[in-house]
C-alpha cells in the first residue's frame, strides 16, 4: 500500500537548534516526494521536492531509496520556520495524485 | 497573479442535502485537483481534472463528483450529505498533468448538521 508516515505530530526545538523532521513512505515504483508547509493562516505551499535538489529557506531533504526516507532538515532553526509540514508523494510524472503523511507541527521557541 | 481561488469559503449545510464548490485556478493552469482535509484522515485526494476529464479519482464514494470546464474553473459536488463529509475541501491547480508541483487555494469549510 502506498503511505506515507511522519511520526511526529509535534517537533518543538530552540532557536538556532537544528531540526529534522521525519518522513518515511512505502511505495512501490518510481516516486517523486515532495515536502509542503502551511504557515499560520496561509495556504498550503511547496517547499521543495527531491528532484530538484535545492534548498529552500535554508531547508534541505535527501531521498534515501534504502531507508525509503526523505527528512527534511535545517542546521539552525529560525522562529519563522514554526508551521505545519507535510511530506507527499505521487508516482514519478504519471498523475497529480498526492499521498500526504499527516503532516508534523514545527515550533521554534525563542 | 491571482491565486486559487475557491468558493464559498464556509456553508453549513443538514444531512441529506447537496453541496457544490467552485474552484478558479491560476490563470494558465490547466490541471485542477482536489482534496478532503479533516483531523482524523488528513489531506486525502478525491480527483484531478486535466482539459475537462477526470484523469483520476481517489477512494471516495460516487456521491463525490467534479467537472472542469473549458476555462479551467472545476467544481465539486457532494449529494446526500452525511455528517463524516464535514471537512476543509481543498483545490490545487497546476500548469501540467501529473505535476506534484500544486498551488492551493485556501478551502472551503463544509460543516454538515
Amino acid at each position: 500500500a502506498q503511505r506515507v508516515t511522519q511520526p511526529e505530530k509535534l517537533l518543538s526545538v530552540f532557536k538556532g537548534a537544528p531540526v529534522e523532521l521525519k518522513c518515511n513512505y512505502s511505495y512501490s515504483g518510481s516516486p517523486e516526494l515532495f515536502w509542503y508547509v502551511q504557515y499560520s493562516r496561509q495556504r498550503l505551499q511547496l517547499l521543495l521536492r527531491h528532484i530538484s535538489r535545492e534548498s529552500i529557506k535554508g531547508f534541505t531533504a535527501d531521498l534515501n531509496k534504502g531507508e525509503t526516507s526523505f527528512h527534511l532538515k535545517k542546521p539552525f532553526a529560525q522562529e519563522e520556520d514554526s508551521a505545519m509540514y507535510y511530506c507527499a508523494l505521487t508516482n514519478s510524472g504519471n498523475t497529480g495524485k498526492l499521498i500526504f503523511g499527516q503532516g508534523t507541527t514545527l515550533q521554534v521557541k525563542p | 497573479k491571482a491565486g486559487v481561488t475557491q468558493t464559498p469559503r464556509y456553508l453549513i449545510k443538514t444531512r441529506g442535502q447537496q453541496v457544490t464548490l467552485s474552484c478558479s485556478p491560476i490563470s494558465g493552469h490547466r490541471s485542477v485537483s482536489w482534496y478532503q482535509q479533516t483531523p482524523g484522515q488528513g489531506l486525502q485526494f478525491l480527483f484531478e481534472y486535466f482539459s475537462e476529464t477526470q484523469r483520476n479519482k481517489g477512494n471516495f464514494p460516487g456521491r463525490f463528483s467534479g467537472r472542469q470546464f473549458s476555462n479551467s474553473r472545476s467544481e465539486m459536488n457532494v449529494s446526500t450529505l452525511e455528517l463524516g463529509d464535514s471537512a476543509l475541501y481543498l483545490c490545487a491547480s497546476s500548469p501540467r498533468q501529473g505535476a506534484g508541483e500544486l498551488f492551493f487555494g485556501e478551502g472551503s469549510r463544509l460543516t454538515v448538521l
